[in-house]
């Protein structure tokens, strides 16, 4: 089975901080995503990546930047947290084939104080 | 884009009665369907997925759903909810050209009721 391990479950920051969200896959897939989940708004799409040091913008990327050094790992980083960027965050893997589905994370909840 | 409308944000239905959950897709050229359930602070699970083939496909946990062309859904059923059943749905697409985005509908919440 796939694995996709996200390292927090829950994450309380204050308004400015740097914050790392880490996600890590173990089956070698090519695509990772970052997602952002609110009620009544479903999954947005914040960045994706599709090979090592490769990423795209999704559809909400301000205030948001990612980084891929390594193939199974996949980092969402906000510079300097707000308050409007308190959500679950979602991180996904697939193989890289359209016909394959997404593998997600448990989520992060991060909230910001 | 694709867009994808998930009618009815919340939907509760008694124990023992028909799930349906609707699901339709804005593209000309039939992308693939996925749907995925999300269980409370948890991530989303795979339920089932049409990529070509048979249009009716089974999935986990007793559910189903059925591809047709002709009005664009994609609409997931079970026969009869059980408590366990209550979850957030979401119906996803994925275009067959690029592959690499999906696009997901705003989700439905699952009540099911004793």
């Amino acid at each position: 089975d796939v694995k996709v391990t996200q390292s927090s479950r829950y994450l309380v920051k204050r308004t400015g901080e740097k914050v790392f969200l880490e996600c890590v896959q173990d089956m070698d897939h090519e695509n990772m995503f970052w997602y952002r989940q609110d009620p009544g708004l479903g999954l947005r799409l914040i960045y994706f990546s599709y090979d090592v040091k490769m990423k795209e913008k999704g559809d909400i990327p301000e205030g948001y930047s990612v980084s891929r050094e390594k193939k199974e790992r996949f980092s969402l980083i906000l510079e300097s947290a707000s308050t409007n960027q308190t959500s679950m965050y979602l991180c996904a893997s697939s193989p890289g084939r359209g016909n394959s589905p997404l593998h997600f994370g448990n989520g992060t909840r991060l909230t910001v104080t | 884009a694709q867009s994808v409308t998930q009618l009815g944000s919340h939907v509760s239905v008694s124990e023992g009665a028909l799930v349906l959950l609707r699901c339709n897709y804005s593209s000309s050229v039939p992308p693939y369907l996925f749907w995925y359930v999300q269980y409370p602070n948890q991530g989303l699970q795979l339920l089932l997925k049409y990529t070509t083939g048979a249009t009716l496909v089974k999935g986990i946990n007793g559910f189903e759903a059925e591809f047709k062309k002709s009005e664009t859904s994609f609409h997931l059923t079970k026969p009869s909810a059980h408590m366990s059943d209550a979850a957030e749905y979401f119906c996803a697409v994925s275009d067959r050209n690029t592959g690499n985005q999906f696009y997901f509908g705003t989700g439905t919440s699952l009540t099911v009721i004793p």
